[in-house]
């Protein structure tokens, strides 16, 4: 069965500092990736999936990009964080055809100050 | 466009009460419904599924969920809740023409047990 593994759980960094949140993904192979955040007391907003290598979809314009290096490696980035970028981000993955399902990974929580 | 509704933000239950949450969805096509749970700090955890076939479906933890197509729902139920259920609950329908496969979640329904 599949495992996600995000990193780091949690981060504290200053307004207009860079971010970079890592995905990864075992016992599957070319699995659809997506992260979400989930802001405080609010629920799961659609920030960025992709379909394979390179292919990255966004969902919401904001200072927040994506990267998928590897088939099983995303990556969540910013140049300069805004305090509206706290939140819990969490990264799923959809296995292959057939499966619609997502599952999730533990969530990294950013606290921007 | 699709979309699910939780008309509940928050229910609170007794332990050893029976439990409901409810799931409305807004779908063209025959969907494909999800109910997720999440513990605070944590990541969203599978408990069910409903793809086809039979309309009761049962999930981990000792929940089930009922697909109504005539009321567009699919509540989730558990008859006797224990204190570890305390949790936020989500319902998802997945887009399944939409380029992605993504999924529609609910607002999420938090649930409170007293002892």
């Amino acid at each position: 069965s599949q495992t996600i593994h995000q990193w780091p759980a949690t981060l504290v960094q200053p307004v207009g500092s860079p971010l970079s949140l890592e995905c990864t993904v075992e016992g599957t192979s070319n699995p659809n990736l997506y992260w979400y955040r989930q802001a405080a007391g609010r629920g799961l907003q659609l920030l960025f999936y992709s379909v394979g290598i390179g292919q990255i979809s966004s969902e919401v314009p904001q200072n927040l990009s994506a990267s998928r290096p590897q088939d099983r490696q995303f990556i969540l980035s910013s140049k300069k964080l805004l305090l509206s970028d706290s939140g819990f981000y969490l990264c799923a993955c959809r296995l292959g055809t057939g499966a619609y399902e997502q599952y999730f990974g533990p969530g990294t929580r950013l606290t921007v100050t | 466009a699709q979309s699910v509704t939780q008309p509940d933000i928050h229910i609170t239950v007794s332990e050893g009460a029976s439990l409901e949450l409810r799931c409305n969805y807004s779908y063209g096509a025959t969907p494909y419904l999800f109910w997720y749970v999440q513990s605070p700090g944590q990541g969203l955890q599978l408990l069910l599924k409903y793809f086809s076939g039979d309309t009761l479906v049962q999930g981990i933890k000792g929940f089930e969920a009922e697909f109504k197509r005539s009321q567009s729902s699919f509540n989730l139920r558990k008859p006797s809740v224990h204190w570890s259920d305390a949790a936020e609950y989500f319902c998802a329908v997945a887009q399944s023409r939409a380029a992605g496969n993504k999924l529609t979640f609910g607002g999420g329904t938090r649930v409170l047990v007293k002892p």
